[in-house]
């Protein structure tokens, strides 16, 4: 079945750092693709996404390209702040039931030191 | 315009006692969704509901777990008898379309189950 695979975490980085977080996919068709981020306290709310390869979904300054070849969706920030630290979950949409439902990763938590 | 309301936020039961909880969705939401999040994990889609309509229960212990959606708004998630491995964060989201691939689902707090 489908499935979703990100890098284990915590991820520890100093505030301005460059952020990468690597996902990867597994899925029959062609799935529109998720970045959602938990804040402490909060829901999970919806980052970014891309439906079709080669697209770019963006928000916040955070990015991430939907790459077909490598079946990948890393997602990138240039500059990070104490305020991204949360838990960052990539997914993918089922395409077979085309129903909404997500498959998501495991979560990558982000701590952010000042 | 406001969020995905769950209730209660945190529940603590022993095993075998039963637990419900309650999801209030967007308004106009036809799409609700029930997901499992232990911890460490990432969410597992429970069950599904288009208005008042059942679209994928596939992953649901049928044997302790239901569901229902009075008049396609509210929800409630029940669980008897509980088990010790039931422990986890239940999260109600919601989407406006007849769902779709890319549309994009709104989650509630979730509800901290704990199951000693």
């Amino acid at each position: 079945g489908d499935s979703v695979t990100q890098m284990e975490g915590p991820v520890t980085l100093s505030e301005e750092a460059f952020l990468t977080i690597n996902c990867t996919y597994t899925a029959t068709g062609y799935p529109s693709l998720f970045w959602y981020v938990q804040y402490p306290g909060e829901g999970l709310q919806l980052l970014l996404k891309a439906t079709k390869a080669d697209d770019k979904g963006s928000n916040k300054g955070f990015e991430a390209t939907y790459r077909k070849e490598t079946t990948s969706f890393h997602l990138e920030k240039g500059s990070v702040q104490v305020s991204d630290s949360a838990v960052y979950f990539c997914a993918l949409s089922d395409v077979s039931s085309n129903t909404g439902k997500l498959i998501f990763g495991q979560g990558t938590t982000l701590q952010v030191k000042p | 315009e406001a969020g995905v309301a769950q209730s209660p936020r945190y529940k603590i039961i022993e095993k075998r006692q039963s637990v419900a909880f309650w999801c209030n969705p967007i308004s106009g939401h036809a799409t609700l969704y029930w997901y499992q999040q232990i911890l460490g994990q990432g969410p597992k889609l429970l069950i599904q509901f288009q208005n008042n309509g059942v679209v994928d229960d596939s992953q649901l212990p049928k044997d302790r777990f239901s569901a229902e959606r009075l008049k396609g708004v509210d929800s409630t998630l029940k669980i008897q008898p509980a088990k010790l491995e039931d422990s986890a964060v239940y999260l109600c989201a919601s989407s406006s379309t007849a769902a779709v691939a890319n549309t994009e689902a709104f989650f509630g707090q979730g509800t901290r189950l704990t199951v000693v």
